[in-house]
C-alpha cells in the first residue's frame, strides 16, 4: 500500500517570508512521481511541482522548489517570498507506475500574514 | 490549453432521486479520468478510475451500483449518483489525463451535491 503524510494540519507564514511544508511517503516500488498541488478557496485544484523519483535534482518552479530525499522518503516544498495569493491548502501526492493513480496527503492549510 | 470542466457546479436534489455529473476534458482527449470525493476540510479521496469505452474500476469501499461512471468518449465522463440521500452530500471532483505515459493529472472545478 501507498501512503503519504502530512503532519502539519496549519502552517502560517509572514508575507515575503519562507515557509516549508512537509511531506512523508511511502512506497514499495522504484518508478513513481510526486506532487504539490494547491487548492485555493475556490477549490480548482492547481499543480504546483512535480518530482520524478528517477531524478536526483531537486524539482523548482519560480517560487516554489522542493527538498527530495529518497532515502528518507521525504518531499519537502519550500515557498519562497510569500504572497498573500499563495494562501490556500496544499497537498503532497503520489503516484507510482504500478498504482497508476494519485494518493494524497492530509493536506496543509496556509495562511499568509500581511 | 488542458482544461476540463464539470457541470453543474452546484446541484441541490432530493434525497432518493437521482443526480448526473459530467465532467469534459475541453482541449485534449482524455484517455483515462478519475472521480474523487472530497469531504469539508479533508483530503481528495479516489472514487473510481476510467477508460474511454471500458468499465471504470472502482476503490475499495465505493458502491459501484450507487456512483454509476461512464466514459463513453474521449472527451466526456459522468457520474451518477443514484437514489441520492443527505450523507452523499460533498464535493465531487474529476480529473483527466492525456494519453497513457504522461502522470499528468488535469482537475476539474468541482461539484458541489446537497441532498435534501
Amino acid at each position: 500500500a501507498q501512503t503519504v503524510t502530512q503532519s502539519q494540519p496549519e502552517m502560517s507564514v509572514q508575507e515575503a517570508e519562507t515557509v516549508t511544508l512537509s511531506c512523508t511517503y511511502d512506497t514499495s516500488e522504484s518508478d513513481y512521481y510526486l506532487f504539490w498541488y494547491k487548492q485555493p478557496p475556490s477549490r480548482q485544484m492547481i499543480l504546483v511541482i512535480r518530482q520524478e523519483a528517477y531524478k536526483q535534482q531537486n524539482a523548482t518552479e519560480n517560487r516554489f522548489s522542493v527538498n527530495f530525499q529518497k532515502a528518507a522518503k521525504s518531499f519537502s516544498l519550500k515557498i519562497s517570498d510569500s504572497q498573500l495569493g499563495d494562501a490556500a491548502m496544499y497537498f503532497c501526492a503520489l503516484e507510482s507506475q504500478g498504482a497508476q493513480k494519485l494518493v494524497f496527503g492530509q493536506g496543509t492549510r496556509l495562511t499568509i500574514n500581511p | 490549453g488542458a482544461v476540463v470542466s464539470q457541470h453543474p457546479s452546484r446541484v441541490i436534489c432530493k434525497s432518493g432521486t437521482s443526480v448526473k455529473i459530467e465532467c469534459r476534458s475541453l482541449d485534449f482527449q482524455a484517455t483515462t479520468m478519475f472521480w474523487y470525493r472530497q469531504f469539508p476540510k479533508q483530503s481528495l479521496m479516489l472514487m473510481a478510475t476510467s477508460n474511454e469505452g471500458s468499465k471504470a474500476t472502482y476503490e475499495q469501499g465505493v458502491e459501484k451500483d450507487k456512483f454509476l461512471i461512464n466514459h463513453a468518449s474521449l472527451t466526456l465522463s459522468t457520474l451518477t449518483v443514484t437514489s441520492a440521500h443527505p450523507e452523499d452530500s460533498s464535493f465531487y471532483i474529476c480529473s483527466a489525463r492525456q494519453g497513457t505515459l504522461s502522470y499528468e493529472q488535469y482537475f476539474g472545478p468541482g461539484t458541489r451535491l446537497t441532498v435534501t
